[in-house]
């Protein structure tokens, strides 16, 4: 199993341009989510997901969007990038039976 | 879902000495978890203790749960180099959906 992967690794973007964050898991987890982690903080939760077709807004939920066609994929996009996403993106998904967390390795964005 | 808080919030010591985190939590939980994470890495999953035990151990880790107290510690014994990272923990409640975190521990070992 490749587990939660993510891509990209690093993006840079200019204020106002849109993108979509990759986020995919090989062990058919149900619950699937996107958290944001600022230098020297702790983890936010921005978005998660419940099941296909389900999802449901975290603590940090404005500027982004999410939707979960699929249960492997759950891409999260900004739609007009702002200084303030600057951060480091994290993706997981949760074994329902267990409560364990896996996540990604996440993506550095940087908004200019 | 709720937060556990990790206290202290930053933690050096020397190498070979043990490290012990606590977490505290507010409501009845189904398991809390501990993971770590390396600077600007992800975070790895370390041990998971459940609601109905009192302590785990997994190779130089021993986890403790007082569910009287809602809390929880972590101790690494011998600490290595390898182990300065940040260590979070995440109570889950019963039929919760998803993990929501702390700011952590910074843990420092010094050679």
């Amino acid at each position: 199993n490749a587990g939660v992967t993510q891509t990209p690794k690093f993006q840079v973007l200019k204020t106002g341009q849109s993108m979509t964050l990759q986020c995919a898991q090989d062990m058919n987890h149900e619950y699937m989510s996107w958290y944001r982690q600022d230098p020297g903080m702790g983890l936010r939760l921005i978005h998660y997901s419940v099941g296909a077709g389900i999802t449901d807004q975290g603590e940090v939920p404005n500027g982004y969007n999410v939707s979960r066609s699929t249960t492997e994929d759950f891409p999260l996009r900004l739609l007009s990038a702002a200084p303030s996403q600057t951060s480091v993106y994290f993706c997981a998904s949760i074994a329902a039976s267990r409560g364990e967390q896996y996540f990604g390795p996440g993506t550095r964005l940087t908004v200019t | 879902s709720q937060q556990g808080e990790e206290d202290p919030q930053a933690l050096s010591i020397q190498e070979g000495e043990n490290a012990t985190m606590n977490c505290s939590y507010k409501t009845s939980i189904n398991n809390l978890q501990w993971y770590r994470q390396n600077s600007g890495r992800g975070l790895v999953h370390l041990i998971l203790i459940r609601s109905n035990e009192r302590e785990k151990h997994s190779g130089r880790l021993r986890v403790t749960l007082d569910t009287s107290k809602k809390s929880s510690s972590l101790l690494i014994t011998a600490s290595r180099a390898a182990d300065t990272a940040s260590y979070f923990c995440a109570p889950l409640n019963q039929g919760a959906q998803k993990l929501v975190f702390g700011q952590g521990t910074r843990l420092t070992i010094n050679p």
